[in-house]
């Protein structure tokens, strides 16, 4: 099992473009989500689905959107990238809500906006 | 609040020595996770608990629900316990993780 994997690994971007990062996940979880970390500061969630087809906003989602379409992917995209964007992102997953489950995180993407 | 906090944030230690990292939470919570971030980035899921105590290897971790305080202890250190070690609790009635900041733990040979 490859786990959770996330494409690209690092990308730098300029101001106004946009990307999709993709996160796929080969566990037949449920539940998936995307955060960024920035220094000093911990992880925040920006999205997460707890299912095929459903998104949710989390703590950060602004300048964000996300789609589900396939059970094992959850793709996080950037329409207009902004400075403050720069970050690492993280996805995770898990088979049910955080309280009952352990997050299974990918390696990362980090996104440098110009 | 829902506030999560975490000390050290850095502590250097030399091999072999007994590690304690903190964490103290401000409200009630379902459940509290440890995590490890690598030097290279990664995150690993350590434990993850709502009461008493969990061991695995070299790693134990304590949760006090009454002083909301939650300990991570490592053993016989090594210098590949070298990580980031984060702390994420379930606040009651709330749907995501909470994260600390981080301990940055250097294990020096």
């Amino acid at each position: 099992n490859a786990g959770v994997t996330q494409t690209p690994k690092f990308r730098v971007l300029k101001t106004g473009q946009s990307m999709t990062l993709l996160c796929a996940q080969d566990m037949n979880h449920e539940y998936m989500y995307w955060y960024r970390q920035d220094p000093g500061m911990g992880l925040r969630l920006i999205h997460y689905s707890v299912g095929e087809g459903t998104t949710a906003k989390g703590e950060v989602p602004d300048g964000y959107n996300v789609s589900r379409l396939k059970k094992q992917n959850f793709l996080l995209g950037l329409e207009s990238a902004a400075p403050s964007q720069t970050s690492v992102y993280f996805c995770a997953s898990s088979y049910g809500l955080a309280d009952q489950e352990t997050q299974y995180f990918g390696p990362g993407t980090r996104l440098l906006v110009l | 609040k829902n506030e999560v906090e975490q000390s050290p944030q850095n502590l250097t230690a030399q091999e072999g020595e007994f590690i304690t990292i903190n964490c103290s939470y401000s409200v009630g919570i379902s459940a509290l996770h440890w995590l490890q971030q690598h030097p290279g980035g990664g995150i690993v899921s350590l434990f993850m608990l709502s009461s008493g105590k969990k061991k695995h290897g070299r790693l134990i971790a304590t949760i006090n629900i009454q002083e909301k305080h939650s300990s991570l202890h490592i053993t016989a250190s090594h210098p590949r316990d070298s990580a980031v070690y984060i702390c994420a609790v379930r606040f009651l009635g709330n749907e995501k993780l909470t994260f600390g900041t981080g301990t940055r733990l250097t294990i020096i040979p």
